[in-house]
């Protein structure tokens, strides 16, 4: 079965600017994680949205935005951009629940200038 | 104190030795408990999870959880090159299943042939 696809994988932005970014999970799961990876802070959480609802949220500023779609697609948007912003960000899937572990995407390379 | 720590590494081990890699946590209700290895420029994979005190063998790792200790470790045997890259340890903190997962900072291992 298809695994968890990541658009695009690969992004440059301005400061100021902002980002969308795609995750499709694994076909039937419904839970979708969002994660931010730099090599200072590592993995951090960001969101998890299932079932069109974001059930928890990390400690990132509210520039930080996500939301999940009937089909359990899920997008999340950054706004005026800092460079700071420059990570891997990292969309994981699960069934609904994280006691069994995540499949995470290829991820979104965003580097910001 | 950080909710998941790790060995600082990198770990450096020779080939065919046993890798040995640590972690603590911080949350006593922790409920599950995850290895995943993350190649350079690749997202994470999920090689191990342990949800009760013990030791969990699949093939060449093995897994231990002390909750008393709020110990994991991940215990590689016959390493080989290939398995030279970072190792995240991940917790689930509390007992909701929804709840976010909480990633160490890595170890990297190093595998000389």
């Amino acid at each position: 079965k298809a695994g968890v696809t990541q658009t695009p994988r690969y992004l440059i932005k301005t400061r100021g600017q902002q980002v969308t970014l795609s995750c499709s999970p694994i076909s039937g799961h419904r839970s979708v994680s969002w994660y931010q990876q730099t090599p200072g802070q590592g993995l951090q959480f960001l969101f998890e949205y299932f079932s069109e609802t974001q059930r928890n949220k990390g400690n990132f500023p509210g520039r930080f935005s996500g939301r999940q779609f009937s089909n359990s697609r899920s997008e999340m948007n950054v706004s005026t951009l800092e460079l700071g912003d420059s990570a891997l960000y990292l969309c994981a899937s699960s069934s609904g629940t994280a006691l069994y572990g995540y499949t995470f995407g290829s991820g979104t390379r965003l580097t910001v200038v | 104190q950080k909710e998941v720590e790790q060995n600082s590494g990198p770990l450096s081990v020779p080939e065919g030795a046993i890798a040995s890699l640590n972690c603590t946590y911080s949350d006593r209700g922790s409920q599950s408990f995850f290895w995943y290895r993350q190649y350079s420029g690749k997202s994470p994979e999920l090689i191990m999870s342990i949800y009760s005190n013990g030791d969990k063998e699949d093939g060449r790792f093995t897994a231990q959880l002390n909750k008393a200790s709020q110990y994991v470790s991940l215990l590689i045997r016959d390493s080989q090159p290939s398995d030279s890259a970072t190792y995240l340890c991940a917790v689930n903190p509390l007992k909701t299943s929804y709840d976010k997962v909480i990633f160490g900072p890595g170890t990297s291992l190093s595998v000389i042939p």
